[in-house]
C-alpha cells in the first residue's frame, strides 16, 4: 500500500512568489491534514479536511494560505504571497477512523524556503 | 487546550547503552498519545500509541513508551539504543473524547546515538 506522498520536496521561492503544494493521502483515507514545522519549533495544525469538506481550519495563519480538496482525493496547499516567515517544513498525513480510534500517518513534507 | 512538552531539545547516549526521551502532557479529558520519528529527510513515521488498557506500550524498532497518568508523561524507551536510531522524535496528545479532536505535537527531541 502505498503511503502520503507529497510534492515538491523542496521548493526556494522568492517573496512575493506563489507556491502550491500537493498531497496525495493514503487511497481510502476521509481525513487529510496539513501541519507546517518551522525551523526547530513544534509541529503545528493548520487544517483538516474530511472527503472534500473543511472540518478545522482554525490553524491556517492568514488568508494568504488557501487548501483545496477537490473530490476528497488530493489536496493542495497554496501560499500567495509567500513571506519570509512562511519558510518551514509543510507536513501532510491521513487517517481513517476504526473503532474509534484514529492513527495519522504523514506524508515526507516539503520543504519551503522563502528568499 | 491541550499541550505537549519535550524538555530536551537533544538526547545524546553510547550505542548500546538504555535511551529515554521525554514527554509530558496536558489535555482536559483522557489522553490518546503517540510517538513519531522523523529520520533524516523523511517524513515523519508512526512508532507507537497508548489508547487505554496496559500503560507500557510496544512499538516498531524495538522502542516502547510507559504512560503514567499520575505524572502526565509518555516517555520513550530503548533497553539498547543503535547508531540508527539517530532521528527527530515527537511527542503528540488528543483527547480521547468523543468525535473531532485536533492532535498537539511537541517541538521534538534529536536523539544522538554515538557508536
Amino acid at each position: 500500500e502505498a503511503g502520503v506522498t507529497q510534492f515538491p520536496s523542496h521548493s526556494v521561492i522568492e517573496k512575493g512568489q506563489t507556491v502550491t503544494l500537493r498531497c496525495d493521502p493514503i487511497s481510502g483515507h476521509d481525513n487529510l491534514y496539513w501541519y507546517r514545522r518551522v525551523m526547530g519549533k513544534e509541529i503545528k495544525f493548520l487544517l483538516h479536511f474530511v472527503k472534500e469538506s473543511k472540518q478545522d481550519e482554525s490553524g491556517m495563519p492568514n488568508n494568504r494560505f488557501l487548501a483545496e480538496r477537490t473530490g476528497g482525493t488530493y489536496s493542495t496547499l497554496k501560499v500567495q504571497p509567500a513571506e519570509l516567515e512562511d519558510s518551514g517544513v509543510y507536513f501532510c498525513a491521513s487517517s481513517q477512523v476504526s473503532g474509534g480510534q484514529e492513527t495519522q500517518y504523514f506524508g515526507p513534507g516539503t520543504r519551503l524556503l522563502v528568499l | 487546550a491541550q499541550s505537549v512538552a519535550q524538555p530536551e531539545d537533544q538526547v545524546n547516549v553510547a550505542e548500546g547503552n538504555p535511551l529515554t526521551v521525554k514527554c509530558t502532557y496536558s489535555v482536559s479529558g483522557n489522553p490518546y498519545l503517540f510517538w513519531y520519528v522523523q529520520y533524516p529527510n523523511r517524513g515523519l513515521q508512526f512508532l507507537l500509541k497508548y489508547i487505554t488498557g496496559d500503560n507500557l506500550v510496544k512499538g516498531s524498532y524495538g522502542f516502547e513508551a510507559e504512560f503514567n497518568k499520575s505524572q502526565t508523561s509518555f516517555h520513550l524507551k530503548k533497553p539498547s539504543a543503535l547508531v540508527s536510531d539517530s532521528a527527530l522524535y515527537f511527542c503528540a496528545v488528543r483527547d480521547s473524547a468523543g468525535g473531532y479532536q485536533k492532535v498537539t505535537f511537541g517541538t521534538g527531541t534529536k536523539l544522538q546515538v554515538i557508536p
